[in-house]
């Protein structure tokens, strides 16, 4: 069973659009997070919840919204892509704390 | 800004050698210094931690070495082998951002037969 899934796995759009990238945990974890993976493999948090309610927002632009609707389940809504959404974006959970995040396998959004 | 700094780049080590990367930090509020292990196509999976109150931490082949006076840390893979060859990344947090995760840049290492 896979523990932090994300779907789609790839994701193909035109600039302009809106889409969503879905996340579920079956961990029993309290705390959910997205990263970003740019082109450089580079990973920068996005968002951080804990238990339903937002804890961390790291200068992300606002048409990224983030909805936790319980503690297993974390999407990400996109709005007005542009070229620079480009990335694999990954979804992470844990006990909260310093406890171990498990990631999900991403998933890759490609900007036309 | 970059918060952790990692390196190398990229390292090529023979199979039965040491990879050693390197990363350093600026926060001293920082209390977590995990380092996970991403293969392509995959999420980035935990490989070890360490907290500063330890110099240094082992498991099996992987051992992490910790310097809280000079703000620095490492990760040595002893016995190296061609399934070590993936991306390293380090990383660094503190309750003030919720234990999310400040990455390094990463290592692409490279085991040769």
């Amino acid at each position: 069973d896979t523990a932090v899934s994300q779907t789609p796995k790839y994701l193909v759009t035109q600039m302009g659009n809106d889409k969503s990238i879905k996340c579920e945990q079956n961990l029993g974890h309290d705390t959910m997070y997205w990263y970003k993976q740019d082109s450089k493999k580079f990973l920068k948090i996005m968002f951080s919840y804990n238990n339903k309610e937002l804890i961390i927002n790291e200068t992300v632009p606002n048409r990224f919204s983030p909805k936790s609707p319980d503690k297993a389940h974390l999407n990400l809504h996109i709005n007005s892509l542009e070229l620079g959404d480009s990335a694999v974006y990954f979804c992470a959970s844990s006990l909260g704390g310093s406890k171990p995040q498990h990631f999900g396998d991403g998933t890759r959004l490609s900007i036309l | 800004q970059q918060q952790v700094k990692q390196s190398p780049q990229s390292l090529i080590v023979q199979k039965g050698g040491i990879s050693i990367i390197n990363c350093a930090y600026e926060n001293t509020a920082f209390d977590y210094f995990p380092w996970y292990q991403q293969f392509p196509g995959k999420g980035p999976a935990l490989l070890i931690a360490i907290r500063p109150d330890v110099s240094e931490k082992k498991e099996g082949r992987f051992t992490i070495s910790f310097n809280k006076s000079a703000k620095q840390f490492s990760l040595h893979i002893m016995d190296s082998q061609p399934g070590d060859s993936a991306t390293y990344f380090c990383a660094a947090s503190n309750s003030n951002s919720g234990y999310a995760l400040n990455f390094g840049k990463g290592t692409s290492l490279l085991v040769t037969p």
